[in-house]
């Protein structure tokens, strides 16, 4: 079956400083979710991409979807405290079901 | 406007005891999901509703659980008898339909001694 492989599994890094997650799927993906849960709480979305090659920006956070729709990434510039929780893909294969990845704890320290 | 509301947001039990889980999706939502997540396995999808018909019930780890959607402002996750394997955090989330960002209720964190 579909499998959604994701690292790090952990990252600490100063304040101010970048990072990255990536998500790595077995199969081609109809596209991908990313999510974010801080601690003790829920995921909550953050943004979907669709095409091949696609990449959006949030303010800090860019995310890319890869050519061949296989792999994913989230890249942060200049974390903030405020960015401290667990950042995960869910990918799909074409159908309602998401397979989460084990998802990226992101620590930062001040 | 309201997210989705899960209830309860602690339960505490002894093992052989019924469980109920809550939920009320977003209104207006016709996909719903329950998801359980513990550290060992991360967030799982136990089973998908869609208006109401329950559409994917193939995460759902063994008979002691069931799901019903009786109207597509409810539905209910039960787990009997319980067992302490089954604490988690189960998450319940609506969207408006497949492939659709989902929103997750606060979750119910469930301990089983």
């Amino acid at each position: 079956g579909q499998q959604v492989m994701q690292i790090p599994q952990y990252q600490h890094v100063q304040e101010g400083e970048d990072f990255t997650t990536y998500c790595n799927s077995s199969t081609t993906l109809s596209n991908i979710q990313w999510y974010k849960q801080r601690p003790g709480g829920h995921p909550v979305f953050l943004i979907q991409l669709v095409k091949s090659g696609e990449v959006k920006k949030q303010k800090r956070l860019t995310f890319q979807f890869g050519e061949a729709k296989k792999n994913s990434s989230l890249h942060i510039t200049a974390t903030q405290t405020t960015d401290v929780g667990t950042y995960f893909c869910a990918a799909t294969s074409g159908t309602y079901k998401y397979i989460f990845g084990t998802g990226t704890r992101l620590k930062v320290l001040a | 406007d309201a997210g989705v509301i899960q209830s309860p947001r602690h339960e505490v039990t002894e093992m052989g005891q019924e469980v109920t889980l809550r939920c009320k999706p977003i209104s207006g939502h016709n996909s719903l999901f329950w998801y359980r997540q513990t550290m060992m396995r991360g967030l799982e999808l136990l089973i998908y509703f869609n208006n109401n018909v329950p559409i994917d019930d193939s995460g759902m780890p063994e008979d002691r659980f069931s799901a019903k959607m009786p109207n597509a402002s409810f539905s209910t996750l039960k787990i009997q008898p319980s067992e302490p394997r089954d604490s988690a955090v189960y998450f319940c989330a609506s969207s408006l339909g497949t492939r659709q960002p989902q929103h997750f209720g606060d979750g119910t964190r469930l301990s089983i001694l």
